[in-house]
């Protein structure tokens, strides 16, 4: 079984500042992650996801975040944030190893919120 | 580009009564998962179809039931509905099973159980 732990439920941070959310899973086999954002009353949407290849992965809206296996971690980060970033951000991991067992396992989130 | 669409978006019911959510994937998405997420949680998942077979079961209560039909929609059907089962209920679509296969999320069905 796999599960997510983002470190901090709360990130406030001021607008053009640099931000980094936290995510580390644990796990038996090797995994896929993600990245979701979910806006105020919204579904979820993919920022990035890593699969395999390069560590540092690039997503939507400037985000991108990088894989360490020997930490098992898989922070995201955005250089210089906008009020528009405000939302929830959920860290999730599914198997990679087949079977059938393809669902997500997501983080408690985290909610950045930017402020002018 | 079409997105998935689920129904209804809002739905109110009382303790004991019965309820049922409805998915509509994105076109040739043949996998349907159903996640459940309560007030300030994450997302729990439910349960899942691939090609009209159930493929995945989560932590889904017995009181619930899901299947997917021929032309891959998905409904969950919800019995003897407790106020603990108030929540946003999430579908998502993906071409293919595989845990490389993006799930796309709907917008979220709130149920409020009074």
């Amino acid at each position: 079984a796999q599960s997510v732990t983002q470190l901090d439920s709360q990130v406030p941070v001021f607008e053009e500042a640099p931000v980094e959310l936290r995510c580390n899973y644990s796990s038996s086999v090797s995994v896929y992650l993600f990245w979701y954002v979910q806006y105020p009353n919204q579904g979820l949407q993919l920022l990035l996801k890593y699969l395999s290849g390069s560590t540092l992965v690039k997503g939507i809206n400037g985000f991108e975040a990088e894989f360490n296996k020997s930490q098992t971690s898989f922070h995201l980060r955005k250089p210089s944030v906008h009020i528009s970033d405000t939302a929830e951000y959920f860290c999730a991991v599914s198997e990679s190893s087949g079977g059938s067992n393809y669902k997500l396992t997501f983080g408690k989130g985290t909610l950045l919120t930017v402020n002018p | 580009a079409a997105g998935v669409i689920q129904s209804p978006r809002h739905l109110i019911k009382e303790k004991r009564e019965t309820a049922t959510l409805k998915c509509y994937p994105i076109p040739r998405h043949d996998t349907v998962y159903w996640y459940q997420q309560g007030p300030g949680q994450d997302p729990q998942f439910l349960i899942s179809f691939y090609e009209k077979m159930q493929s995945d079961k989560g932590s889904i209560p017995d009181r619930f039931s899901a299947q997917q039909f021929s032309d891959y929609h998905s409904e969950l059907n919800m019995s003897s509905l407790e106020l603990g089962d108030s929540a946003l209920y999430f579908c998502a679509s993906s071409l293919g099973p595989g845990s490389d296969s993006e799930q796309f999320f709907g917008p979220g069905t709130r149920l409020t159980v009074l």
